[in-house]
């Protein structure tokens, strides 16, 4: 199984901030990372897919990039919605395992 | 709209079997794969297996082996997923999703289903 490897597992940051995420594959998975939000109580939501490709309907201040076994998740000006668990997912491979998840909270 | 509608709260015994479902609309059903993945409370998000809607091939997190099956009903648009010989560490929200086919994301999910196992 390809281990998954989230940092930080938080953060708080204020509100126009820049916020990085990183996230380490235990193996090379090319570019098959996807970055997926998720609010307390409701279901995870597809930000970035291949690593680098924004999901239809989401806003640009999210970016992703990376290749092989390291990659960031980055939200250019912080928003106030932006308050939520945020998982990595490698699909190279299955099982299509996650990180343990980075929890952000605003100040 | 693409939409991913699961059955309701289920409560169940150690030792039993629960089988949600997960009826899908608004895309081509055997064009896409069907993931499922669970969250126990308080915890992140566990993969359990996916499978071809086209050609129903499955693959299994090994944790799960033996214990799960992940059927779909082409005519209905409706994927399931069957977990035997439950116990208390069990006790998750179960979702399906959508996985697409070319970077295999999972680009919908549906709404969730709370399984509780207590005896």
């Amino acid at each position: 199984d390809i281990q998954m490897t989230q940092s930080p597992s938080s953060l708080s940051a204020s509100v126009g901030d820049r916020v990085t995420i990183t996230c380490r594959a235990g193996q090379s998975i090319i570019t098959y990372l996807n970055w997926y939000q998720q609010k307390p109580g409701k279901a995870p939501e597809l930000l970035i897919y291949a690593a680098s490709s924004l999901q239809s309907g989401v806003p640009s201040r999210f970016s992703g990039s990376g290749s092989g076994t390291d990659f960031t998740l980055t939200i250019s000006s912080l928003q106030p919605e932006d308050s939520a668990t945020y998982y990595c997912q490698q699909s190279y491979s299955t099982p299509r395992t996650f990180g343990q998840g980075t929890k952000l909270e605003i100040k | 709209q693409v939409q991913l509608v699961q059955s309701g709260a289920e409560v169940k015994k150690p030792g039993a079997s629960v089988k949600v479902s997960c009826k899908t609309s608004g895309y081509s059903f055997s064009s896409y794969g069907i993931s499922w993945v669970r969250q126990a409370p308080g915890e992140g998000l566990e993969w359990m297996g996916r499978i071809s809607a086209f050609n129903g091939n499955a693959n299994y997190a090994q944790k799960f082996q033996g214990r799960v099956t992940m059927p779909t009903d082409t005519s209905t648009s409706t994927a399931y997923m069957e977990l035997r010989s439950l116990r208390s560490d069990d006790t998750a929200v179960y979702y399906c999703a959508r996985e697409e086919g070319i970077d295999y994301a999972i680009d919908y999910w549906g709404q969730g289903t709370l399984v509780t196992v207590s005896s």
